[in-house]
């Protein structure tokens, strides 16, 4: 059963913590995404890597780190430095040639207490 | 700066209806406008898509209609059932720039009524 699993689907965050948000895909795609979504405001996108150990900021990257160790995962840390955390996150992964379908994941809604 | 614009932000339409959603682009360099339609707490996921070097493209019920030269294009969804009711979302990339990224719209409510 193909596709993108994000975890967990609720996390909550303290005040000067950081967290970890898991993004795995098993669709052999190369490229993948994270952004994040408030209402109405659309997606904005946060950081995307279009190959394994190599990833880019995206349009709102402050207060966010990634890595891409391997090609199946991207997680996302929230870090401390973010200082309005409390969103929906998306992760999305395409075949990575150019401009064309991203699928995206579940999502994952950070809440902070 | 938004390069995509999206309207309306809400839309209430009768089941039966037709439920046209439009969009507004900046950059030229933009070659793929796809649609996507996400459920409440779910992630969006991919409707219908289309690239500049057709006018319209049709996929059952939704059509997409695209207009170059005035850097617009539309979503229209014929028969309207309560079961569309979802945020769409339009979205473009620019193929040359290399990164994949897609810009999006901010979404249109829909809500089909019985």
């Amino acid at each position: 059963d193909g596709g993108i699993t994000q975890s967990p689907k609720y996390l909550f965050r303290k005040e000067g913590q950081n967290v970890t948000l898991s993004c795995e895909q098993n669709l052999n795609h190369d490229a993948m995404y994270w952004y994040r979504q408030d209402p109405g405001q659309g997606l904005r996108l946060i950081y995307y890597s279009q190959i394994v150990n190599d990833f880019q900021k995206g349009d709102i990257a402050e207060g966010y780190s990634v890595s891409r160790e391997k090609k199946e995962s991207f997680p996302l840390t929230v870090t401390s430095a973010q200082k309005n955390p409390t969103a929906f996150y998306l992760c999305a992964s395409s075949i990575g040639r150019g401009a064309e379908t991203q699928y995206f994941g579940p999502g994952t809604r950070l809440l902070v207490l | 700066q938004q390069q995509v614009k999206q309207s309306p932000q809400s839309l209430i339409v009768q089941k039966g209806g037709i439920s046209i959603i439009n969009c507004a682009y900046e950059n030229t360099a933009f070659d793929y406008f796809p649609w996507y339609q996400q459920f409440p707490g779910k992630g969006p996921a991919l409707l219908i898509a289309i690239r500049p070097d057709v006018s319209e493209k049709k996929e059952g019920r939704f059509t997409i209609s695209f207009n170059k030269s005035a850097k617009q294009f539309s979503l229209h969804i014929m028969d309207s059932q309560p079961g569309d009711s979802a945020t769409y979302f339009c979205a473009a990339s620019n193929s040359g720039a290399g990164s994949y990224q897609l810009t999006f719209g901010k979404g249109t409510k829909l809500s089909v009524i019985p």
